[in-house]
Formats: C-alpha cells, structure tokens, sequence
C-alpha cells in the first residue's frame, strides 16, 4: 500500500519568506503527485500537479519531482497570511482517480 | 456556486444511533469519493464509486460503514451503529476520470 509522508508537520514563517513543503512517497510506479491546500472549516483544494520528473510552475508555486528519490516538494513564494493553511500531498495509484494523502504540513504565515 | 454539496454541516449522535450523510457531487463529474478525516489519521478513503459502480469500499469500514450512489447526482454514507471512534469529518469529493478531486465542506460528526 502507498505510503505518503509530509514534512514539516507545522511551520511557522514571516509574510514574504519562500515556504518549503516536503513530501516522500513509496511506490515508484506513482502516477500523479498533487498538493492540495486546506483552510479551516473547509475540503481540500487542488492547488497543483506533477507527473513527469522536473519542476513545475504556477504563479507563486513551484513542484520539483524526484522520482529516483521517490521526493516531491512544494515551493510558495512570497508568501502571504492567506496561505495560512493545511497543505495536503496526495499521490494516485496506477490507473484511474484514487488518491492516498498524506499527513499536511500546517503553515502559518505572520504579517 | 455548484461545486459539491454535502449536509448536514453538524451531526451530534449518540452511541448505537444510525445516521445518514449526504452529498450531491459536481454536475457532470463521474467519480464519486467518501473521506473520513481526523488528526491522528489523516484522510483515508471510504469509498469510491465510479459511474455509480462501487469500485472501492474501504476495507476496514466495511463493516459499519455503506455508501450508495441512488443517481448520478445524489450519495448517502450510512454509518449503522455509531460508535465514539467515528467521530471525525466526513469529507464527500468528485472528479472527472482524473485525478483533481472537488471536495465539499464537510459534515462534522460527534459521536457521545
């Protein structure tokens, strides 16, 4: 069964820093990766994916894959209050939509 | 906005009750999804139904947990009996034959 591990659990950082997420998963055989944010009170929602090895960029945010690493992480620049939320890694399984999640990282953002 | 619909927002249970959750997923979207999400265990899958067709049914839920899909437009979770342990957020989610999941607020369950 895929195995998703996140990193940091929290973090805490001033507004405008460059906020680093981490996620490691298991299966090499990994389609896609996704991150998902989360704010309080509300579901996930997708921010941005990968499929093929590189970076990614949109907008504030940028992906990296490392699929030798089994390694996927999450770049937000200039980071604002509202990014204050939970940040979901989600990797799908073989063919078809099934997404195993990992654990977030909570990030709070200060003004 | 007609993104996914889940109620009640709040559900207060008491031990050994049954309750319904419901959810009317993205119009058009095929793939339906049921999440339980708590602190210690993050988001784990339920159920997943496909076209209507149940293609997953989430293993160790099975046994108190059921999710139907009556139309294309309308899911129920039914939890039968309710134990304490259920009590967590039950997220619904739907997709198009890809992998961005739409998800809904959520239905908070408290289980006493």
């Amino acid at each position: 069964q895929e195995k998703v591990q996140q990193s940091p659990e929290s973090l805490i950082v001033p507004e405008g820093a460059m906020v680093s997420l981490n996620c490691s998963f298991s299966d090499s055989a990994s389609q896609s990766i996704w991150w998902y944010q989360q704010h309080p009170g509300k579901g996930p929602k997708a921010l941005i994916s990968i499929f093929s090895n590189g970076n990614k960029k949109e907008g504030r945010l940028t992906v990296y894959l490392n699929r030798a690493s089994l390694h996927v992480s999450l770049h937000i620049k200039d980071s604002q209050p509202s990014d204050s939320a939970v940040y979901l890694c989600a990797v799908s399984i073989g063919a078809g939509a099934k997404l195993t999640f990992g654990g977030g990282t909570r990030l709070t953002v200060r003004p | 906005d007609a993104g996914v619909t889940q109620t009640p927002r709040h559900e207060v249970a008491e031990k050994g009750q049954t309750i319904i959750l419901k959810c009317e997923p993205v119009s058009g979207h095929n793939d339906l999804f049921w999440y339980r999400q708590t602190k210690i265990q993050g988001l784990e899958l339920l159920s997943y139904f496909r076209s209507k067709s149940l293609m997953e049914d989430g293993g160790a839920f099975k046994d108190r947990f059921k999710a139907e899909m009556l139309n294309s437009s309308f899911s129920t979770l039914k939890i039968q009996p309710t134990e304490p342990k259920d009590s967590a957020v039950y997220l619904c989610a739907s997709s198009l034959y890809n992998e961005r999941l739409f998800f809904g607020h959520g239905t908070k369950l408290s289980v006493l």
